[in-house]
């Protein structure tokens, strides 16, 4: 499985662009990125996946260089209701079928 | 559709005891999981089954069984209670019909285990 590495917590504020970055130097050729958003007391939730460049949906966007090496989840203009823990995960459960969840970046956004 | 269900939603075991938490998907996916996430912590992988009749084991099996006799249920079960299983466990399921890698997961049960 690939480890990755985001960082512990951020701070925003309403209005914002929150950007977290993700990196996994051993991604495999097959691996995918896959980014889950949780809540307190919730499962978490799927946000947005990728495999290369640039991924948009109406909740984020996920950049990818072409080393895959690295991965930004970008939160345009958040709410405080997107307060939350973001994980990002590095696999292909069709092919692996197990994903590693790490500790994860916790976002705090602030009125 | 009802998603992923888990049953209960909150139990108290006593050390020993055992006991069956319940998880059900209607999506008629393939891949079922259960997770436990110890407070201010990720999810921890248990078991997995990647269809009826197949299961694995994820990074913390010890302590816990799984089967998976229909494409929908996937039950996992705590052989003797023991305090370090004091947990929130979630169930995943995910599937081709979306992408294997989107998993859908349960509201969790929390357990404690005294």
């Amino acid at each position: 499985l690939a480890k990755t590495t985001q960082p512990i917590s951020m701070d925003s504020y309403e209005g914002q662009e929150v950007n977290i970055t993700c990196s996994h130097n051993n991604i495999a050729t097959n691996d995918y990125i896959t980014w889950y958003q949780q809540f307190p007391s919730q499962g978490p939730r799927f946000i947005i996946q990728g495999y290369k460049t640039k991924v948009t949906n109406e909740v984020a966007s996920l950049f990818i260089p072409a080393d895959r090496k690295s991965s930004t989840l970008s939160l345009p203009r958040v709410s405080l209701s997107d307060t939350a823990v973001y994980y990002c995960l590095v696999g292909d459960l069709s092919n692996d079928y197990k994903l590693s969840f790490g500790a994860g970046t916790t976002v705090t956004v602030r009125a | 559709n009802a998603g992923v269900t888990q049953t209960p939603k909150f139990q108290v075991l006593k050390t020993g005891q055992s006991m069956t938490l319940q998880c059900a998907q209607d999506m008629n996916h393939e891949y079922m999981s259960w997770y436990r996430q110890d407070p201010g912590m990720g999810l921890r992988l248990i078991h997995y089954s990647v269809g009826a009749g197949i299961t694995d084991q994820g990074e913390v099996p010890n302590g816990y069984n799984v089967s998976r006799s229909t494409t929908e249920d996937f039950p996992l079960r705590l052989l003797s209670a023991a305090p370090s299983q004091t947990s929130v466990y979630f169930c995943a399921s995910s599937g081709a019909s979306h992408s294997y890698n989107e998993q859908f997961f349960g509201p969790g049960t929390r357990l404690t285990v005294l």
